[in-house]
């Protein structure tokens, strides 16, 4: 059971847009930190997509965009492309734990 | 730019220690800028964060409290590596351990470069 909540899978087909959420609680997205998302290609490690809720390391995309309000945050890409079918995971900091946490993490699928 | 790349046994007996060492290549890993975390993955499940260390000035670690009393996260300057120590284990730490740099941000650290990962099977 994961602090932070995604749905398992979610899909779309190419060009459309998608959206993946994240919720936590008062103690982590809802206590102000950050979140942060990631992207895991099969076989391969994450890679930091989205952090500080919506900027974009060099190299990203502009298809890839983050929101937060409250105690969620969202992923959306737009212009689905078949590349982009992986495993996203979002993750913040949770004040109760004192440690940084996870979502479970949500496959797209590309159709 | 900066690389992470892990390595130790991919074979660990039950109630022996796991012990994995993460090279880094292309920067200093003793920076005031980011810390250096351990990050582990069962197959088909999510990602737990382990353990971090600073260098910088002095040594400090910060471990996940479900495996603070297990876990050993430590530092050679020398050979710009960091390492993992993980005491006791069972079959549910079989897992692709990943060595991570920790970038820790205003509002909240975040992993922004990762090695490509090392499997460790725990098993008689």
């Amino acid at each position: 059971q994961s602090v932070l909540t995604q749905p398992p899978s979610v899909s779309g087909a190419p060009g459309q847009r998608v959206t993946i959420s994240c919720t936590g609680s008062r103690s982590n997205i809802g206590a102000s930190y950050d979140v942060h998302w990631y992207q895991q290609l099969p076989g391969t490690a994450p890679k930091l997509l989205i952090f500080g809720n919506n900027n974009r390391p060099s190299g990203v995309p502009d298809r890839f965009s983050g929101s937060k309000s409250g105690t969620s945050a969202s992923l959306a890409i737009t212009g689905l492309q078949a590349e982009d079918e992986a495993d996203y995971y979002c993750q913040s900091y949770d004040t109760s734990l004192s440690t940084s946490v996870f979502g479970g993490g949500t496959r797209l699928t590309v159709l | 730019q900066v690389q992470l790349q892990e390595s130790g046994p991919g074979l660990v007996r039950p109630s022996q220690t796991l012990s994995l060492t993460c090279t880094v290549s292309g920067g200093s890993i003793k920076s005031n800028d980011y810390f250096w975390s351990w990050i582990r993955q069962p197959a088909g499940r999510g990602l737990e964060w382990i353990g971090r260390i600073y260098t910088y000035t002095t040594e400090s670690t910060y471990y996940n409290p479900s495996l603070k009393s297990r876990v050993t996260v430590s530092v050679d300057t020398s050979k710009n590596q960091f390492s993992l120590n993980l005491s006791s284990v069972t079959a549910a730490d079989t897992a692709v351990y990943y060595c991570v740099r920790d970038w820790p941000r205003l509002g909240g650290r975040a992993f922004d470069i990762w090695g490509q990962g090392t499997m460790v099977t725990v098993a008689s």
